[in-house]
């Protein structure tokens, strides 16, 4: 069974920095690429990153880009996301996806508020 | 305001068909493969459509996708209260290079 489990969300102050956690199971995790995808409160989804399998290709939306470090290690079967910089605007659930062009398998999310 | 565009919300009766619509551009659904999540109240998305048309295993076929030009369309018959939730649709943007989704229906079976 595929799982993914994000963890390192939590309260954090305008300008600081946070790292998110992704940790996946149940599939061969240096085949797919992975993604993160957030949703603010009572808003939509907005993808933010990806990576592909051997981490040589990393894409962004444009709003964090120069704020937010996507990368991943293999053999730990995980994915991260260093964010930086943080503003008010990156609050949100923060879920890993495997990227599988589609997003074919999620986690539960992680919360992260920007908040003084 | 998201560059692809959804239908705030639908509505139908139990039993009943709904469409829901996702318009874009030719750099995104018009040369690109769109899927189709579907997100109930407190839980993550979920997969159900991809590649416009396709259903992963589990999903009924009481679902299904379809895409013209730059629009897609996202199709559910008999429809069941457990249906009512938030459904986005997705795809890559090429001159972007970015995923997009849109804003996101909310399903309301009445």
């Amino acid at each position: 069974e595929v799982q993914l489990v994000e963890s390192g969300g939590g309260l954090v102050q305008p300008g600081g920095s946070l790292r998110l956690s992704c940790a996946a199971s149940g599939f061969t995790f240096r085949s797919y690429w992975m993604s993160w995808v957030r949703q603010a409160p009572g808003k939509g989804l907005e993808w933010v990153a990806n990576i592909k399998q051997d981490g040589s290709e990393k894409y962004y939306v444009d709003s964090v880009k120069g704020r937010f470090t996507i990368s991943r290690d293999n053999a730990k079967k995980s994915v991260y996301l260093q964010m930086n910089s943080l503003r008010a605007e990156d609050t949100a659930v923060y879920y890993c996806a495997r990227d599988g062009h589609p997003f074919d398998h999620w986690g539960q999310g992680t919360l992260v508020t920007v908040s003084s | 305001q998201s560059v692809l565009t959804q239908p705030p919300s639908v509505s139908a009766a139990p039993g009943q068909k709904v469409t829901i619509s996702c318009s874009g551009s030719s750099s995104n659904i018009g040369n690109n493969y769109v899927s189709w999540y579907q997100q109930l109240p407190g839980t993550a998305p979920k997969l159900l459509i991809y590649e416009n048309n396709k259903r992963p295993s589990g999903i009924p076929d009481r679902f299904s996708g379809s895409k013209s030009g730059t629009s897609a369309t996202l199709g559910i018959t008999g429809l069941q209260t457990g249906d009512e939730a938030d459904y986005y649709c997705g795809t890559w943007d090429s001159s972007l290079s970015a995923v997009l989704f849109g804003g996101g229906t909310k399903l309301t079976v009445l």
